[in-house]
């Protein structure tokens, strides 16, 4: 599809064991952002990344967070030692570059620890 | 699919009046505002933008108004329909750098 596209749509999982979500931004796409949505909550910014440059790191929670974009294109968001805290929805965008475009969001993935 | 944002601040209308969705944002330096929809299960939809150097922009139905000098803005949908139903999220950035602040959301609910 043209769109921002998520893997898995539902994830869950016990708490201590990690986890691996997957963004593909749209084609041409050279900035791509993760956000969490807690129920009943805002987006959150968690990190970053803009072609070559390093990524913006600043939102992570915690060191159990990380996050990288290989060739430019496809993400992962990694939580390692997942707790029930982490639990939300991971959202994912992209826009087309640096300043002032929209960013198009994927559907997200809801991520249940138990 | 899961609900987003169980305990927003709710917003009735009746199919084809006028909405309006408030948001108040708090960064006095920020220079770039958008809103977004998002509906229950699906990621948030792009619906309009505005840069600080603007007052107002129109798009299909829906109308952005911004405040500097109170730190608001508004989102106003024309002839509300069902489809419009959805959370309603009002972001903002600064300087050229796209990391947005989204405000916690404002659910539309319209009534036949």
């Amino acid at each position: 599809g043209a769109g921002v596209s998520q893997s898995p749509s539902n994830k869950v999982t016990e708490k201590g064991k990690d986890v691996e979500l997957r963004c593909d931004p749209i084609s041409g796409h050279t900035a791509l952002y993760w956000y969490r949505q807690s129920l009943g909550q805002g987006l959150e910014f968690l990190i970053y990344f803009q072609g070559n440059s390093a990524p913006d790191k600043s939102g992570l929670p915690s060191d159990r967070f990380s996050a990288e974009r290989t060739g430019g294109s496809v993400s992962t968001l990694t939580i390692q030692r997942t707790q029930q805290e982490d639990s939300a929805v991971y959202l994912c965008a992209s826009s087309e570059d640096r300043g002032w475009n929209i960013q198009y969001f994927g559907a997200g993935t809801r991520l249940s620890v138990l | 699919g899961e609900s987003v944002g169980l305990h927003l601040p709710t917003l009735s209308v009746q199919e084809g009046d006028n909405s309006i969705i408030n948001c108040a944002y708090s960064n006095s330096a920020s220079d770039y505002f958008i809103w977004y929809k998002q509906e229950s299960g699906k990621g948030p939809q792009f619906i309009i933008d505005i840069r600080s150097n603007m007052d107002k922009r129109q798009g299909q139905r829906v109308t952005v108004l911004l405040n500097k000098t109170v730190k608001h803005l508004s989102l106003q949908i024309a002839a509300t329909q069902p489809g419009d139903s959805a959370v309603y999220f009002c972001a903002e950035g600064t300087g050229g750098y796209n990391k947005l602040i989204f405000g916690a959301g404002t659910r539309l609910a319209v009534h036949p």
